[in-house]
């Protein structure tokens, strides 16, 4: 069965800090991992995914993260945080099977001090 | 490509009564899925459709819980004799499924209030 774990239900940085959400998985197949991003009162938006191929995949307003096979882990980084990505970050997992379903973690919330 | 739609954004209703919420995915998108996502947690699979073909349910689908998928387009989640632990938002999401890593599109969610 496929999960996700991310660590740290609250991350603070300052502004123009790094930012780094730590999500680890389990999967019983070769996983698709997904992170997306969530502003208050508002759905889900896909910051970027890993399928396969190159293990550091690129995403939106300046994120990235780097799948890690050997560690079981997908951390989503920002070299330099700002105001705007004050927010819920989900770690997500495609399950085995073809519905095509994701498995969320908990998430993260992200504050970023001025 | 307008997005994933959902109405109400909000509903609160009374214990016991029914609520009906609407999704209307991105057009042409093949799959439409429900999720439900309590405060502080992840979104929770519901339930799925592939068209108008109910795939999969979840546990958490009680029996009063129905969805709906008629003519593959739209969707609709109803909820039966309502109970304060149904709170939560209800969100829709829909895919042009091409294989696992074809991504779910989200709408803004509906959020039910139950009192």
């Amino acid at each position: 069965a496929q999960s996700v774990t991310q660590l740290g239900s609250h991350v603070s940085v300052s502004e123009g800090a790094l930012v780094l959400l730590r999500c680890n998985y389990s999967s019983s197949v070769p996983p698709y991992l997904f992170w997306y991003v969530q502003y208050p009162n508002q759905g889900l938006q896909l910051l970027l995914k890993y399928t396969t191929g190159a293990t550091l995949v690129k995403g939106i307003n300046g994120f990235e993260a780097e799948f890690k096979k050997s560690e079981t882990s997908f951390h989503l980084t920002k070299p330099s945080a700002h105001m705007s990505d004050a927010a819920e970050y989900f770690c997500a997992v495609t399950n085995s099977g073809n519905t095509g379903k994701l498995i969320f973690g908990q998430g993260t919330t992200l504050q970023v001090k001025p | 490509d307008t997005g994933v739609s959902q109405n109400p954004r909000h509903k609160i209703t009374k214990r016991g009564q029914n609520v009906t919420f609407r999704c209307d995915p991105i057009s042409e998108h093949n799959r439409l899925y429900w999720y439900r996502q309590t405060l502080g947690q992840g979104p929770e699979f519901l339930t799925y459709f592939q068209n108008e073909a109910q795939l999969e349910k979840s546990r958490l689908l009680s029996d009063r819980f129905s969805a709906e998928r008629p003519k593959g387009s739209f969707s609709t989640l109803e909820i039966q004799r309502t109970e304060q632990g149904d709170s939560a938002m209800y969100l829709c999401a829909s895919s042009s499924w091409t294989g696992r890593d074809s991504p779910l599109h989200f709408g803004n969610g509906t959020r039910l209030t139950v009192t």
